[in-house]
Order: C-alpha cells, then sequence, then structure tokens
C-alpha cells in the first residue's frame, strides 16, 4: 500500500504566485517523521525540512512553509512568491519507527514537478 | 565540506553483465543508505549500511548486494543486470544508522545506470 500520496503530479505558475503541494501519509506508528526533498534536474535530492510526529507547529523558512496536520495525515508545503529557480520535483517521505528490518528507510512519494514560468 | 560523492556519474551495460557503484560519505558521516530511483517515480530504499553492516534492506533481489568499508566508504553491485535495473541510484549519507527520522540523509548526485 502507498504510504505517501502526492496526487499533483504537475503545478505550473507563473513567477511570483504562490503553490501548494499537497502530501498525504499512511502510518500506524505514533512516533515517525516527515520530510520535503526537492529534486532539481540536475537530478541531486535537496533536504529541506524534517518534522516529527509530535511536533505539528508550523514552519516557515524563508519563502518557505509547511503545514503538519495530525488529524488528517497531511503535510503540505508551500512556496510563496516562486521564482524560476523553485521549478523541481518536489518529493515528500516519511520515516517509521517500528520497522525493525528496515532501519534507514525513507518512504518516498511520487513526486510533484513544479514548473515555474516567468 | 565536500558532500556525498558518487562514481561514475553514468554508466551503460548490456543485459546480463554485473555493475559496481561506489559511494563516498560526508566526512564524520557513518551511515550510507542506497536508492533506486525510476524515471518518473520517488526513490526506493535498497539498503543501509551503519559500521560495515547492512541494518535495513528493502524488496529487492538477491542479485543486488552493497558492502561498507572501514572508511565508511560504500559499494552497491548488481547482478545480472536487466532492463528494468536502468534508473538514476542515489546513495545518501547520515551521520549514524538506524531510524532514519534521528538522522538526516543527505544525498549524492547519482549513478544514472542504462541496460541495453
Amino acid at each position: 500500500a502507498q504510504k505517501v500520496t502526492q496526487a499533483q503530479t504537475e503545478i505550473s505558475v507563473v513567477e511570483k504566485e504562490d503553490v501548494t503541494l499537497d502530501c498525504v501519509y499512511e502510518t500506524r506508528d505514533t512516533t515517525y517523521y516527515l520530510f520535503w526533498y526537492k529534486q532539481p534536474p540536475s537530478g541531486e535530492l535537496v533536504f529541506l525540512i524534517r518534522r516529527n510526529s509530535f511536533d505539528e507547529q508550523n514552519e516557515i523558512s524563508g519563502r518557505y512553509s509547511w503545514n503538519f496536520q495530525k488529524s488528517t495525515s497531511s503535510f503540505n508545503f508551500t512556496i510563496t512568491a516562486s521564482q524560476v529557480v523553485d521549478s523541481a520535483v518536489y518529493f515528500c517521505a516519511l520515516s517509521e519507527t517500528l520497522q525493525t528490518d528496515s532501519w534507514g528507510k525513507l518512504q518516498f512519494g511520487a513526486g510533484t514537478q513544479v514548473v515555474v514560468t516567468p | 565540506d565536500a558532500g556525498v560523492t558518487q562514481s561514475p556519474t553514468h554508466l551503460i551495460k548490456t543485459r546480463g553483465q554485473q555493475v559496481t557503484l561506489r559511494c563516498s560519505p560526508i566526512s564524520g558521516h557513518k551511515s550510507v543508505s542506497w536508492y533506486q530511483q525510476v524515471l518518473g517515480q520517488g526513490p526506493q530504499f535498497i539498503f543501509q549500511y551503519y559500521e560495515k553492516e547492512e541494518r535495513g534492506r528493502g524488496n529487492f533481489p538477491d542479485r543486488f548486494s552493497a558492502r561498507q568499508f572501514p572508511n565508511y566508504s560504500s559499494e552497491l553491485n548488481v547482478n545480472a543486470l536487466l532492463l528494468g535495473d536502468s534508473a538514476l541510484y542515489l546513495c545518501a549519507s547520515s551521520l549514524r544508522g538506524g531510524t532514519s527520522g534521528n538522522y538526516e540523509q543527505y544525498f549524492g548526485p547519482g549513478t544514472r545506470l542504462t541496460v541495453t
């Protein structure tokens, strides 16, 4: 079963528009971690944020903000005033703590392609 | 400080051949994880190694194997290559092993493997 669902395959926006990426996850663990990674055309995954399941406080970092809602199992990501350099594939990932045979396993969603045009 | 490095950048192999991919973690990091990313999909976990021991394994056949060396670098080996093994292979390093949520994983640029 898919643990992390990113329903949006591609989002296209014009520069300076806001864009929100949805992430819905599924786990039976009470302690887990959620991540967002950015993958530009170069291919390297760039770490953006980690959130543990006990910290539901929203976070803002520059033009990036994250909304974690445990009640709906969602961890959404918003880019404010988008720029062309934000064009990339963005992945949401889940790490569960009760997995005894797969330490270190990040479970990724399928990713959302963000295209920002000037 | 240098990030995670991987070699080679690109590789073309024929079905049935064997391939070895290499990864050097960030200095001070003792754990290496390997992921396979097929075009258009998210990365899939293959292995985690910590202190030279396999600590985690994903749902991949025995044709996939890996090892970690005393300097914490790692190699991923794939035997009897299939067309479906064509993918970007990503290596990630973290300070320590164990549940990945405790220690952030930093990824290298990947090795693009094409099997013909």
